[in-house]
């Protein structure tokens, strides 16, 4: 079955960009009618969904976060990426990534998802 | 935005107990449009229900999902020892979640 796995520097400093990548193994990236996401949890707190990517490239961005997120995939390595730019101590949690099936139009709004299934997640903290 | 507000915070149970957990949307929504997660500390949510009542993959058969417009329940027939955890309810955000713990 699919699995995920997230990688990258577990320490940021404030200010730089915080860069993660999630390989996908046990089926093709580009398989089924699947969005890719990024989904990060403060300790002791509760989820915030950061953004998704189909593997046309196509992207849809929390508005919270959007100017400061850039995610990017690479089908031939079957991987897709985060980079979250300016970073803060705020921006200090754990990072999931997970493949996330949408059902409706993105555009219009009119959709509902679900996220399945999830990669271990990567705690990246920022501090100097 | 469509925010999701879940209730209670703290759900204090016996094992062989039945619990409720509420996910309330502050707008009327599709009645597939909810997901519930459970998640253990230090692990990754899994995910339970999608389109408000269908169960997952290899999900036991004492969790249940229900609930249309804005109100939406997770149910838990008979509580497991291994039930015990957070969880989430999930729209285009996320719940702020609901600890399911040992009375």
């Amino acid at each position: 079955q699919v699995q995920l796995q997230e990688s990258g520097p577990g320490l940021v400093k404030p200010s730089q960009t915080l860069s993660l990548t999630c390989t996908v193994s046990g089926g093709s990236i580009s398989s089924g009618s699947y969005y890719w996401s990024w989904i990060r949890q403060p300790a002791g707190k509760g989820l915030e969904w950061i953004g998704r990517i189909y593997t046309s490239g196509s992207t849809n961005y929390n508005p919270s976060l959007k100017s400061r997120v850039t995610i990017s995939v690479d089908t031939s390595k079957n991987q897709f990426s985060l980079k979250l730019s300016s970073v803060t101590a705020a921006d200090t949690a754990v990072y999931y990534c997970a493949r996330d099936r949408v059902v409706g139009d993105i555009l219009t709004g009119y959709y509902f998802n679900w996220f399945d299934p999830w990669g271990q997640g990567t705690l990246v903290t920022v501090s100097s | 935005e469509i925010v999701l507000t879940q209730s209670p915070g703290t759900l204090s149970l016996s094992p062989g107990e039945r619990a409720t957990l509420s996910c309330r949307a502050s707008q009327s929504v599709s009645s597939s449009y909810l997901a519930w997660y459970q998640q253990k500390p230090g692990q990754a949510p899994r995910l339970l229900i999608y389109g408000a009542s269908s169960r997952a993959t290899g999900i036991p058969d004492r969790f249940s999902g229900s609930g249309s417009g804005t109100d939406f329940t997770l149910t838990i027939s008979r509580l497991e020892p291994e039930d015990f955890a957070v969880y989430y309810c999930q729209g285009l955000t996320f719940g702020g979640g609901t600890k399911v713990e040992i009375k």
